[in-house]
């Protein structure tokens, strides 16, 4: 079946530096994702998204990376400030169309 | 515009007792889905209204149910409830469903505690 997962539990880095968050899916048939922040005590709240038929997609400091060869989905966020602090989800549509199907997230902690 | 508005925000419950959940989606959306998240499963779809219809629904027993107005307003349900029901339940609303690149739109959710 699909899944959605993602390589690292944590992610420590320090403010100003770039981070790169990884997810992993095994759904060839995907052809949708999303990547998520969720803040301490506040529901997911969405970055950006891709299609399939796109390698790349850039928004205000972040951009998500699309390798359909290898199933692997990447958020870079530029110059990390501390309010970037949170655990980050990628999501991919079901084969239904109206569900999602989350990784497990990764905690991204900037230091100062 | 205002977000998904989630009501309570928390609640604790016993054992054998029922629950019930509201949300309101962002004005305009009609697509309304819950989500259940626990730190063993993280986050998990329970059901998809659409219209008043529920057009897809998660893998969980049918003690989980939910209903949508016509206002686009849901409401989810949880009877006999289990110690393994505390979770946070995630309500997040769209123009369409995702598949139109609406994306989903979550509330802050309801921390539901079963004793």
């Amino acid at each position: 079946g699909e899944s959605v997962g993602l390589h690292l539990p944590t992610l420590s880095v320090q403010e100003g530096d770039n981070s790169i968050i990884n997810c992993a899916y095994s759904n060839s048939a995907s052809d949708y994702f999303i990547w998520y922040k969720q803040e301490s005590g506040k529901g997911p709240q969405f970055i950006i998204d891709i299609r399939s038929n796109m390698d790349k997609r850039q928004g205000q400091r972040v951009t998500v990376l699309l390798n359909k060869t290898v199933k692997h989905l990447s958020l870079q966020i530029a110059a990390t400030q501390p309010g970037d602090s949170a655990v980050y989800f990628c999501a991919e549509i079901s084969n239904s169309g109206y569900a999602l199907n989350f990784g497990k997230g990764t905690s991204l902690l900037v230091t100062p | 515009k205002a977000g998904v508005t989630q009501t309570p925000r928390y609640l604790i419950k016993t054992r054998g007792q029922q629950v019930t959940l509201s949300c309101s989606p962002i004005s305009g959306h009609r697509s309304v889905s819950w989500y259940q998240q626990t730190p063993g499963q993280g986050l998990q779809f329970l059901f998809e209204y659409f219209s008043e219809t529920q057009r897809n629904k998660g893998n969980f027993p049918g003690r989980f149910s939910g209903r949508q107005f016509s206002n686009s307003r849901s409401e989810m349900n949880v009877s006999t409830l289990e110690l393994g029901d505390s979770a946070l339940y995630l309500c997040a609303s769209s123009l369409e469903s995702d598949r139109e690149g609406s994306p989903l739109h979550f509330g802050n959710g309801t921390r539901l505690t079963v004793t």
